[in-house]
């Protein structure tokens, strides 16, 4: 019950095209679901988060559907840029009105390359 | 822009040999994590430390691990024994009281990671 879902395992889009990574969680106590971008190498950077009183985030070309009844989530990378070829995991943790900080759960990423 | 950093950025070792890494969380911070990530997997959670106790742990932080803050500005994880299995990248995080974006919410910043190989 703890765990993330995330698919794909890894996708290839072409420059200027919309990246779509999805993912699902079972536990409903869950109230927060970042998502972390990673480079070879280094340690996973946080792109954009959102919490589930909110549909949609927006942030540049980078968006984060909610849809709490589904207990799902997505990214969307609009106007994909080679530079955003990295992994992306998404994440989720529980306790933020408890006022302590919870652990992530990481779904188990994907791979993103685009494309010229 | 304040960062996590960490050290060493790879770290070699025999099996059953103690290894410590070593973390600077950003300066006004209070709660601290570990992070490992086996190559190619997801990233799993270790444990927290806020107000110098372990505030949760996971299945993976037996006895064999222990985390320390020794002063005011670093963290340590230590493993006692060191086995094949535990090679991985760990991951130092950080988060601060208030967070700085979504209200109330406990944004966490990791660090490059240590590469730890046990041979």
């Amino acid at each position: 019950q703890q765990q993330v879902k995330q698919s794909p395992q890894s996708l290839i889009v072409q420059k200027g095209g919309i990246s779509i990574i999805n993912c699902a969680y079972e536990n409903t106590a869950f109230d927060y679901f970042p998502w972390y971008q990673q480079f070879p190498g280094k340690g996973p950077a946080l792109l954009i988060a959102i919490r589930p009183d909110v549909s949609e985030k927006k942030e540049g070309r980078f968006t984060i559907s909610f849809n709490k009844s589904a207990k799902q989530f997505s990214l969307h990378i609009m106007d994909s840029q080679p530079g955003d070829s990295a992994t992306y995991f998404c994440a989720a943790s529980g306790g933020i009105n408890t006022g302590t900080a919870s652990k992530l759960t990481f779904g188990t990423g994907t791979r993103l390359q685009v494309t010229l | 822009e304040p960062e996590v950093t960490q050290t060493p950025s790879h770290q070699v070792t025999q099996m059953g040999q103690e290894v410590i890494l070593r973390c600077v969380p950003i300066s006004n911070h209070l709660y601290f994590y570990w992070y490992r990530q086996i190559l190619g997997q997801k990233v799993e959670f270790l444990v927290s430390f806020y107000n110098n106790e372990i505030s949760e742990k996971s299945e993976i932080f037996d006895d064999q691990f222990s985390v320390e803050r020794p002063d005011g500005s670093n963290f340590t994880l230590k493993i006692r024994s060191t086995k094949l299995e535990d090679s991985a990248m760990y991951f130092c995080a950080s988060s601060d009281l208030f967070g700085r974006g979504l209200a109330g919410t406990y944004e966490q910043y990791f660090g490059p990671g240590t590469r730890l190989t046990v041979t």
